[in-house]
């Protein structure tokens, strides 16, 4: 079975500057992975995912992760926030060729204050 | 784009009744569709698994006789909680996924506040 580690439960950071929200993730065979982002009370939209080919992966609003398989992590990155980015990330995982569901990791919550 | 739809999107139901969430795919099929629970300030749990024409997949530690789950057709799943109490008051997400193309699209719902009082 797979699971999800977000190292971070919380993030604070202040306006234009850089972040990164870590993810580790561990399973036996080959996996997806996904960031959702949730505003409060919203639901989830999709950031970006990772199926195949480039490690790197471009994403929505600016984030991009990358896909490390030797280190089992997708750490989600920003160069520079906006107060708009205030909300909970999630890190998923999906064992896609099993048709298994996400499985979430337990958010982290960016902050970003001027 | 493909949608996932669910309803209603904030019910209210006094203790002991029944309520029932639908989670429909407005554009294209799902043979597969997840039910997730979220607690305040929690991530997502995952309930079941619920595959068309056939009987749901419960995770572990969830209750299959209280979380009623069908799914009856390649577009619609439904989850009833029965009997329902106040500490199964949550946001319940379902996902479905798109079996045509790549079959590698995953769509999650709006979500739906349940609220027992």
């Amino acid at each position: 079975a797979q699971s999800v580690t977000q190292l971070d439960s919380q993030v604070p950071v202040f306006e234009e500057a850089p972040v990164e929200l870590r993810c580790n993730y561990s399973s036996s065979v080959s996996v997806y992975l996904f960031w959702y982002v949730q505003y409060p009370n919203q639901g989830l939209q999709l950031l970006l995912k990772y199926l195949s080919g480039s490690t790197l992966v471009k994403g929505i609003n600016g984030f991009e992760a990358e896909f490390n398989k030797s280190q089992t992590s997708f750490h989600l990155r920003k160069p520079s926030v906006h107060i708009s980015d205030t909300a909970e990330y999630f890190c998923a995982v999906s064992e896609w060729q099993a048709g298994t569901a996400l499985i979430f990791g337990k958010g982290t919550t960016l902050s970003v204050s001027s | 784009g493909a949608v996932v739809s669910q309803h209603p999107s904030r019910v209210i139901c006094k203790s002991g009744t029944s309520v029932k969430i639908e989670c429909r795919s407005l554009d294209f099929q799902a043979t597969t569709m997840f039910w997730y629970r979220q607690f305040p300030k929690q991530s997502l749990m995952l309930m079941a698994t619920s595959n068309e024409g056939s009987k749901a997949t419960y995770e572990q530690g969830v209750e299959k006789d209280k979380f009623l789950i069908n799914h009856a057709s390649l577009t619609l799943s439904t989850l009833t909680v029965t009997s329902a109490h106040p500490e199964d008051s949550s946001f319940y997400i379902c996902s479905a996924r798109d079996r045509g193309g790549s079959g590698n699209t995953i769509y999650f719902g709006e979500g739906s506040w349940l609220t027992v009082v």
